[in-house]
């Protein structure tokens, strides 16, 4: 079973704030991900990161920033957040493909932003 | 330009029925395709995968079928069950998503809601 925790599930703000959702991983996965989802539509992939110190754009541009400073750590930041950006933001871990055969993806439960 | 299509938003069956969720991709480079399971107020959840190499792939009550010529995946369900009702995602990765590195950049479809009705 996957162990990925999710902080905070859901948080209402409103626009200009500062908020930080926060992912953490006890499988000391190298490989973390943020993806974001709004209803009814696909998964699109915003960060991701290889290990410490390495973060990545993902394929969705967004002006979210992330942080890889632990292994077990993948904080997600909104400098100003702005009604644009509710959604659903789903952090995710993976160990590389080498070891499992499959490298396939360990989902957090979710933080769902509402900006106001 | 969405590379994996689940053209289907919804689909209803009856239990005990077949539950079957199609999935097109359009990138000739993917070579490995994952289903996920979702739940509202959940993250997804892995169900089965398949690689290029084979064509088929089960699991329990679960069958992934890949069609390369047609760049077409399925996955059948068989019974379906009521606790199967969830959101599924079509999912796929390769060299093109790899960067030179490994699989996990993941490409996901739009999601087909599926419904058991007991």
């Amino acid at each position: 079973e996957a162990d990925i925790y999710q902080t905070p599930r859901y948080l209402v703000i409103g626009t200009g704030k500062k908020i930080t959702l926060e992912c953490s991983q006890t499988m000391g996965h190298d490989k973390m991900y943020w993806y974001q989802q709004d209803p009814g539509m696909e998964l699109h992939l915003i960060h991701y990161s290889y290990g410490v110190n390495s973060t990545e754009k993902g394929d969705l541009s967004s002006e979210s920033t992330v942080s890889r400073i632990r292994t077990e750590h993948f904080p997600l930041t909104l400098e100003s957040a702005r009604p644009s950006h509710t959604s659903q933001y789903l952090c995710a871990s993976s160990v590389p493909s080498g070891i499992t055969g499959t490298g396939e993806l360990f989902f957090g439960e979710g933080s769902r932003l509402t900006v106001l | 330009d969405q590379q994996v299509k689940q053209n289907s938003p919804s689909l209803s069956v009856q239990e005990g029925r077949i539950s079957i969720l199609n999935c097109d991709y359009t990138n000739s480079m993917f070579d490995y395709f994952l289903w996920y399971k979702k739940y509202p107020a959940e993250g997804p959840t892995f169900l089965i995968s398949i690689s290029s190499i084979k064509d088929k792939n089960e699991d329990g009550r679960f069958t992934v079928f890949l069609n390369k010529s047609a760049k077409h995946l399925s996955l059948h369900i068989v019974p379906s069950q009521p606790g199967d009702s969830a959101v599924y995602f079509c999912a796929a990765t390769g060299v093109a998503n790899a960067g030179g590195t490994s699989y996990g950049k993941l490409t996901f479809g739009q999601g087909t809601i599926l419904t058991v009705h007991p």
